[in-house]
């Protein structure tokens, strides 16, 4: 267990239905990562925040998906319309990015397991 | 922007030696590495900042070439336990943080 709590662990959905997963970071961390992963790849940049601000999306996220990190502590991640496609695991990290611009070790979630029928 | 890893898989006998290497396009701030179990999430093995550093623990370690964009990790008698799927995640100045497709690797007793 790292700390990085992910909810649901699991979800089924029908295409065309939207679903949100959350993503509890360690409390200190100012940074959290968004990440999708399909079977057999390495994880998928998706999007980064520092504390509450969006600071950057990959180009794969196409406006079907969307995030928040409101109080800059927890992360939310919501899918619209989802697709088949979009079956994979999404992964959380959080970090501390220290004043100096240091990254720190990424500590991951477990993740929430997608599969769209 | 997602770095090269190479091998993408390997065997390896139990006591066996073992270099996994990144390269990136990008020039890099820090290189991480991870290791990750089927069905787990990824673990993390060691983060590298500075060029020429060189990190380790155990029988793993890394090294890491700001020059050339590169980072190998090296794993020195291999155990069971070593097997996964071995990613390394590049820093780029801005920032973003890339991974790559992942090294498998097998130890067999």
């Amino acid at each position: 267990d790292t700390g990085v709590s992910q909810n649901p662990r699991h979800k089924i959905t029908k295409r065309g239905q939207n679903v949100t997963f959350r993503c509890d970071p360690i409390s200190e961390h100012n940074r959290l990562y968004w990440y999708r992963q399909t079977l057999g790849q390495g994880p998928e940049f998706l999007t980064y925040f520092q504390n509450e601000a969006q600071l950057e999306k990959s180009r794969l996220l196409s406006d079907r998906f969307s995030a928040e990190r409101p109080k800059g502590s927890f992360s939310t991640l919501e899918i619209q319309r989802t697709e088949q496609g979009d079956s994979a695991m999404y992964l959380c990290a959080s970090t501390l990015m220290a004043q100096t611009g240091a990254a720190e070790t990424q500590y991951f979630g477990p993740g929430t397991r997608l599969l769209v029928l | 922007q997602q770095p090269v890893q190479s091998p993408q898989a390997v065997i390896l006998r139990e006591g066996e030696d073992a270099v996994i290497n990144c390269s990136s396009s990008k020039a890099l701030y820090s290189v991480h590495w991870y290791r990750q179990k089927h069905g787990e999430a990824p673990v993390f093995l060691m983060i590298l900042l500075k060029g020429g550093e060189q990190k380790g623990h155990d029988k793993i370690s890394a090294s890491f070439n700001e020059k050339k964009q590169q980072s190998s990790l090296y794993l020195t008698a291999s155990q069971l336990s070593y097997s996964g799927t071995y990613f390394c995640g590049t820093e780029s100045y801005n920032n973003d943080m890339r991974f790559g497709a992942g090294t498998r690797l097998t130890v067999k007793p």
